[in-house]
């Protein structure tokens, strides 16, 4: 199984801050997927394939990485981006999610 | 628009059995793979089961193997989790979810709770 590990647990930024959140597999994978989740809602699709931004992404959103090593990137942090991101991997099963990260506006 | 609405969630007792549907609108839905994705209370995302677009494969997690079983009717465009013998640990928000680049769509979620 491969598992992702996700740091940090929790961030606080204050609005225009720059924040990056990392994921690191266990083993390497081919692309990461994000997910964007607010309290009682569903998860949405943020990112794929790595890089790409989901459909309404705002565009100072940004992934990258390869390997086994990935991260999503807020260029200028904005209150309504507060909210758990996700990552996961398509690249075997079982597939898995990351612990989650909560971003939280200082 | 896609839509995905899953139903059959409730309180169920450690042991007993229950099983899930999630009704498919807005797409193609024999030409997709489907998922069954659950959240515990205050947790993280999991992973259940998985389905290929025909229904001719499906996949597990270890967990849950030989215990859930996932199925869908093409003609109706519904997705199934047959849960047997369920554990506390069970106990959790069940979202059904499909794409083409990842869980692309997901449903609202139905709880499901194990408990005596």
């Amino acid at each position: 199984e491969i598992v992702l590990t996700q740091s940090p647990t929790t961030i606080a930024a204050s609005p225009g801050e720059k924040v990056t959140i990392t994921c690191r597999a266990s083993s390497s994978v081919s692309y990461m997927y994000w997910y964007q989740q607010k309290p009682g809602a569903s998860p949405k699709p943020w990112i794929y394939d790595t890089s790409k931004l989901a459909s309404g992404v705002p565009n100072r959103f940004s992934g990258s990485g390869s390997g086994t090593s990935y991260s999503l990137t807020i260029n200028t942090m904005e209150t309504e981006d507060a909210a758990t991101y996700y990552c996961q991997q398509w690249s075997s099963t079982p597939l898995t999610f990351g612990s989650g990260t909560k971003l939280e506006i200082k | 628009e896609v839509q995905l609405v899953e139903s059959g969630g409730g309180l169920v007792q450690p042991g007993r059995s229950l099983k899930l549907s999630c009704a498919a609108s807005g797409f193609t839905f024999s030409n997709y793979g489907m998922h069954w994705i659950r959240q515990a209370p205050t947790k993280g995302l999991e992973w259940v089961a998985s389905i290929s677009p025909s229904g001719g494969s499906t996949y597990y997690r270890d967990s849950v193997k030989g215990r859930f079983t996932i199925s869908r009717d093409n003609a109706k465009s519904t997705l199934y989790l047959q849960m047997d013998s369920l554990r506390s640990e069970d106990t959790a928000t069940y979202y059904c979810a499909t794409g083409a680049y990842g869980f692309d769509y997901w449903g609202q979620g139905v709880m499901v709770t194990v408990s005596s």
